[in-house]
């Protein structure tokens, strides 16, 4: 039972432009959710976060949304910069709860 | 402040052998967890403990034993290695915003 999906598993953007990242879940419990970036040969790193009492958090180039009624996430890079070249996981979690569960990632190719 | 690291790095064994990965964190976090990424899968949670002493399954436990006898140390062991464990096993510590390793790339044959 996969409660976070990442449907796609890769995407390739054009240098400048927008990257969407996308994700959805089916758990209704989920209120905390998280974006993860990962390079290679190397662990994930924490990149942002959203509860579910708002319906977007911006942190620089990111921002993530939340649109609970259809259940779904997305992250928003702009512009797209070669160094976001990378496997982004999402992850949710019910606030109190002591584990975080992961969608399967999609790897991101910024072109030049 | 090292944050997260893993010992080893690499690591190959021949199917029954048994290993223990060890996970230390300097940033007094409650809450550690050991994950295996494998492909198309993502991150899948293993064994996960809340405090000194404490343990819990997670989605993956089979074939996994944990311990978590110091704060700053989890530590992940494989009895009897079988090649549906080669994988490569993350080690967070934190809560929401977890701390991850830099990985331990194991290959069973």
């Amino acid at each position: 039972d996969q409660q976070v999906k990442q449907n796609s598993p890769s995407l390739s953007v054009q240098e400048g432009r927008i990257s969407i990242l996308n994700c959805d879940y089916t758990n209704s419990m989920f209120d905390y959710f998280l974006w993860y970036k990962k390079y290679p040969a190397e662990g994930p790193t924490f990149l942002i976060s959203i509860s579910s009492i708002k319906d977007k958090n911006e942190d620089g180039r990111f921002t993530v949304f939340l649109n609970k009624s259809a259940k779904h996430l997305s992250l928003h890079i702009v512009p797209s910069q070669p160094g976001d070249s990378a496997v982004y996981f999402c992850a949710a979690s019910v606030q109190g709860a002591q584990k975080l569960v992961f969608g399967q990632g999609t790897r991101l190719t910024i072109n030049p | 402040n090292a944050g997260v690291t893993q010992t080893p790095k690499f690591r190959v064994l021949k199917t029954g052998q048994s290993m223990t990965l060890l996970c230390a964190q300097d940033m007094n976090h409650e809450y550690m967890y050991w994950y295996r990424q494998d492909p198309g899968m993502g991150l899948r949670l293993i064994h996960y403990s809340v405090g000194e002493g404490t343990t819990a399954k997670g989605e993956v436990p089979d074939g996994y034993n944990v311990s978590r006898l110091k704060k700053q140390n989890f530590l992940l062991g494989l009895e009897s290695a079988a090649p549906s464990q080669t994988s490569v096993y993350f080690c967070a510590s934190g809560r929401y915003e977890q701390y991850f390793g830099p990985g331990t790339r194991l290959t069973v044959t």
